[in-house]
């Protein structure tokens, strides 16, 4: 079975850029997360949505960063414009309602 | 908001040792789940907890969900250098969904 798809899995781009991030989760779950994951942070949910709605999105820092899920299969968490504190690993997860997350490889993201 | 703290952050074991990580919430848990992640992977998903005073084992794991459910732990019996990774607890409240992060215990194993 394809678990959740992440991609890029790298990506390195000069600050004030663009970045978007992207999120296929795997067919069926009902909920999707994204986190971010620093060495000072830890792992942080930035958002989540439930059946393509957006519940929570408390973790999110700041306007520069934004996330949309327009289906069920797809989600992409975009940062305009970048910094080079946004540099992380970012991860996507998804699950059905009552069962655990499952993750992606992450998105390596290196804001110069 | 809650807040999930792990002890210790990182312990260095040798090969047969035992080792233990501990998980402390600032709220009550409805649930609590462990996830593994290796260097350089993701967090995979390990076992959940939802019963007060539960204890379920996984091989040389052992985990335990304390009595008041706000905290537990992750007991490793004779480490092996396949254990080495970071381990997180992850609690839930009430009938949330969000999960919040522990702060993770990294694990190194030598031989």
């Amino acid at each position: 079975d394809a678990g959740v798809i992440q991609s890029p899995r790298h990506e390195v781009t000069e600050m004030g850029q663009e970045v978007t991030l992207r999120c296929k989760p795997i067919s069926g779950h009902n909920s999707l997360f994204w986190y971010r994951q620093t060495m000072m942070r830890g792992l942080e949910l930035l958002i989540y949505f439930n059946n393509n709605v957006p519940i929570d999105d408390s973790g999110m820092p700041e306007d520069r960063f934004s996330a949309k899920m327009p289906n069920a299969s797809f989600s992409t968490l975009k940062i305009q414009p970048s910094e080079p504190r946004d540099s992380a690993v970012y991860f996507c997860a998804s699950r059905l309602r009552g069962q655990p997350q499952h993750f992606g490889d992450g998105t390596r993201l290196s804001i110069l | 908001g809650q807040q999930v703290m792990q002890i210790p952050q990182y312990q260095h074991v040798q090969e047969g040792e035992d080792f233990t990580t501990y998980c402390n919430s600032s709220t009550t848990l409805s649930n609590i789940q462990w996830y593994k992640q290796r260097p350089g992977g993701h967090p995979v998903f390990l076992i959940q907890l939802v019963k007060s005073g539960e204890v379920k084992k996984q091989k040389r794991l052992t985990f335990q969900f304390g009595e008041a459910k706000k905290n537990s732990s992750l007991h490793i019996t004779a480490t092996q250098t396949t254990d080495v990774g970071t381990y997180f607890c992850a609690g839930l409240e009430g009938t949330a969904s969000k999960l919040t992060f522990g702060t993770g215990t990294r694990l190194q194993v030598t031989l």
